[in-house]
């Protein structure tokens, strides 16, 4: 069955660290790749998303994912982030079984620290 | 100017009651689905819909039954709601094919 591993449940940064939140799937095909993020309260929200083309994909907010299709990757970085990041982020993979599907990680509880 | 708008924000009952989220998408979009978000954050597919039919069905109490009168709406009813069934139900749709999903702002259930 297709799944999707978020490394890490809890990351605690500084404001000004940079950040890598990792992502893996498994699924053998052709895989369409998001990040959603998740503000405290609120809805969850794109972030950005990798269909086809280049690998490096840039989102929002100076996010940015690395899609490496040999590692089944699609890790998540920012070179600096800011207090206002703290939030919950989600992978997310869609296949196409004979109709798309959607699975989302478990998430990535970011906490930064003023 | 809401794409995906879901009615209570809160609801807070007792248990044994029955209750129902509504939900509406005003992007034109195909499919909606039913999201459960217990306290750890975890999301879990509850239910998915396109152009009113069911397609997803995860394994869920049957006390749970989504209604969609059209593709736009995709209601939820609960039945006799348990202490477990606390939790952030979140509303979502998505247009055709691979597309991301919008989501709406959620509805906290709290039973009592």
């Amino acid at each position: 069955a297709q799944s999707v591993s978020q490394h890490n449940h809890h990351v605690i940064l500084s404001e000004a660290a940079s950040l890598e939140l990792g992502c893996n799937y498994s699924y053998g095909g052709t895989v369409n790749l998001f990040w959603y993020v998740q503000y405290p309260g609120q809805h969850l929200q794109l972030l950005l998303k990798y269909f086809s083309g280049d690998p490096l994909v840039k989102g929002i907010k100076g996010f940015e994912a690395e899609f490496i299709k040999s590692k089944f990757s699609f890790n998540l970085r920012k070179p600096s982030v800011q207090w206002s990041d703290t939030a919950e982020y989600f992978c997310a993979v869609t296949v196409n079984t004979g109709g798309f599907k959607t699975i989302f990680g478990a998430g990535t509880r970011l906490f930064v620290k003023a | 100017d809401t794409a995906v708008s879901q009615t209570p924000k809160y609801l807070v009952t007792q248990m044994g009651n029955d209750k129902s989220i509504k939900c509406e998408q005003n992007l034109g979009h195909d499919t909606m689905y039913w999201y459960k978000q217990d306290s750890k954050k975890f999301l879990k597919i509850m239910f998915s819909y396109n152009n009113k039919e069911l397609i997803i069905n995860e394994t869920v109490p049957n006390r749970f039954s989504p209604k969609s009168p059209d593709k736009a709406h995709l209601n939820l009813h609960i039945n006799s709601l348990e202490l477990g069934d606390s939790a952030v139900y979140f509303c979502a749709s998505r247009g055709q094919g691979n597309q991301p999903q919008h989501f709406g702002d959620g509805t906290r259930l709290s039973i009592l």
